[in-house]
């Protein structure tokens, strides 16, 4: 059964830095990743998706990169801004179930 | 060109009603998902629909239930409302399907937040 973890499950930083936000899958056998930010009370703005095939995909400061392989993403965003702050959510599309699975999600929180 | 459109986007309702929520996808887009998100189970796949006909289904008892119609549009209902089913209900469109797989990219309505009292 495919598991999608997060880590880590929140993370506050000043603002300016760049970092990094990992999802872990446990079934490499996946159609595509893609990541999601969620504002409190809000619905799901999509960021990103990575077919099985690419490595990354890059938008603005945000890049996503891929490791089907090894069950791993990583969302890295560069010179946060306190507009980033929200919770961040990758969903892998499981090939075995074709069924969207949501990971646990990380709450950002950027001070100025 | 307008987003994922979802109403009501707040509901009460008591234990034992029964409740539908409605989903206009994108424009040109024929796929449609619905997700429950609560606070202890996170994000859950519900139903989806591709054409009027339902592709996949996810965990959920027989009293929730969904169809599309011709244009996309998509309905989920639920009958006899447990206190359990209070949630943020998130209904998410895409372009079409690759191979009979749903390999696009998802776009989210605001959702439908019901609580059942």
């Amino acid at each position: 059964k495919q598991e999608v973890t997060q880590i880590p499950a929140a993370l506050s930083v000043p603002e300016g830095e760049n970092l990094v936000l990992n999802c872990s899958f446990t079934d490499s056998a996946i159609y595509n990743l893609q990541w999601f930010r969620q504002d409190p009370g809000k619905g799901l703005t999509s960021l990103l998706l990575i077919q099985s095939s690419q490595r990354e995909q890059t938008s603005g400061r945000l890049n996503a990169s891929l490791d089907k392989s090894s069950g791993r993403s990583t969302l890295y965003i560069a010179a946060s801004q306190p507009g980033d702050s929200a919770t961040y959510l990758c969903a892998v599309r499981d090939y075995n179930t074709d069924k969207l699975i949501f990971g646990t999600g990380t709450r950002l929180q950027v001070f100025p | 060109k307008a987003g994922v459109t979802q109403t009501p986007r707040y509901l009460i309702k008591t234990r034992g009603q029964q409740v539908t929520l409605s989903c206009s996808p994108i424009s040109g887009h024929r796929s449609v998902s619905w997700y429950q998100q609560t606070p202890g189970q996170g994000l859950q796949f519900l139903f989806e629909y591709f054409s009027e006909t339902q592709r996949n289904k996810g965990n959920f008892p027989g009293r929730f239930s969904g169809r599309q119609f011709s244009n996309s549009r998509s309905e989920m209902n639920v009958s006899t409302l447990e206190l359990g089913d209070s949630a943020l209900y998130l209904c998410a469109s895409s372009l079409d399907l690759a191979g009979g797989v749903n390999t696009g990219e998802l776009f989210f309505g605001e959702g439908s937040r019901l609580t059942v009292l």
